[in-house]
C-alpha cells in the first residue's frame, strides 16, 4: 500500500531563513508527487506538482526516487508562506496512466516568524 | 465562478442523527472526492466518483454513503452519525482523475464542520 510521510507537525523558521518541509513516500510503482498548501481561511490549493519542474512562489521540489522523497524547499522564508503544507501522492500503473486518488500526508504547518 | 461549493459550512448533531452534506462543482468536472481531514492524519478519502453515474469506496468509507447526482452534485451521508466522525470535510473535484497521466490538480471546497455530541 502507499504511503506518505511528513516528518514534521510543526516547522518554525525566520523571515529570510532556508525553508525545507520533508516528504517521504513508499509506492512501489510510478507516482506523481504534489505540493498542497491551505493558507489561513483559505482553501487547500495546488502549490506544485513534480511532473511540472515548476518554481511557485520560490517553492521548488524534486523528486528523488532513490530516496523516495519530495522535500519543498524555499531559499528565503516569508511571513506569507506561512500555511499548512500537504504532500500527496497519485498512484499510475505501468502504463502511466492514474488511478485518481490522492494519498496525503499528515500535514506540516509552518510558521514564519518577522 | 464559484469552483466547489460546500453546504453546510457547520453542524452539530447528536449520536445516531442522520444528515447529507451537499457538494456542488461549477468547473464540468468529471471527477469528484470526499475527504475527511483529522489532526495529525492529514486529509483521508472516505468516497471518490470518477465520472458521472460511477463511485467507488476510499480508504475510510465505513459509516458513509455517498451520491452522484449528476456531473455537477456529489453529496455525502451519514446514516447514523457516530463521535468518531467528527471532522472536517472537504469535497474536492478534478477535470479527470482517472484513465490518464493525470497532472490536473484537485479543486477544493470550503470544507464542513461537522461536530457528534
Amino acid at each position: 500500500a502507499q504511503r506518505v510521510t511528513q516528518p514534521e507537525k510543526l516547522l518554525s523558521v525566520f523571515k529570510g531563513a532556508p525553508v525545507e518541509l520533508k516528504c517521504n513516500y513508499s509506492y512501489s510503482g510510478s507516482p506523481e508527487l504534489f505540493w498542497y498548501v491551505q493558507y489561513s481561511r483559505q482553501r487547500l490549493q495546488l502549490l506544485l506538482r513534480h511532473i511540472s519542474r515548476e518554481s511557485i512562489k520560490g517553492f521548488t521540489a524534486d523528486l528523488n526516487k532513490g530516496e523516495t522523497s519530495f522535500h519543498l524547499k524555499k531559499p528565503f522564508a516569508q511571513e506569507e508562506d506561512s500555511a499548512m503544507y500537504y504532500c500527496a501522492l497519485n498512484r499510475t500503473n505501468a502504463g502511466g496512466t492514474s488511478y485518481g486518488k490522492l494519498t496525503f500526508g499528515q500535514g506540516t504547518i509552518l510558521t514564519v516568524h518577522p | 465562478n464559484a469552483g466547489v461549493t460546500q453546504t453546510p459550512k457547520f453542524q452539530v448533531l447528536k449520536t445516531g442523527q442522520s444528515m447529507t452534506l451537499q457538494c456542488a462543482q461549477d468547473m464540468n468536472h468529471n471527477s469528484m472526492y470526499w475527504y475527511r481531514q483529522d489532526p495529525g492524519m492529514g486529509l483521508r478519502l472516505i468516497y471518490y466518483s470518477a465520472s458521472e453515474g460511477t463511485t467507488d469506496k476510499g480508504e475510510v468509507p465505513n459509516g458513509y454513503n455517498v451520491s452522484r447526482l449528476n456531473k455537477r452534485e456529489f453529496s455525502l451521508r451519514l446514516e447514523s452519525a457516530a463521535p468518531s466522525q467528527t471532522s472536517v470535510y472537504f469535497c474536492a473535484s478534478t477535470e479527470r482523475g482517472t484513465g490518464q497521466r493525470s497532472n490536473q490538480p484537485q479543486h477544493f471546497g470550503d470544507g464542513t464542520r461537522l461536530s457528534i455530541l
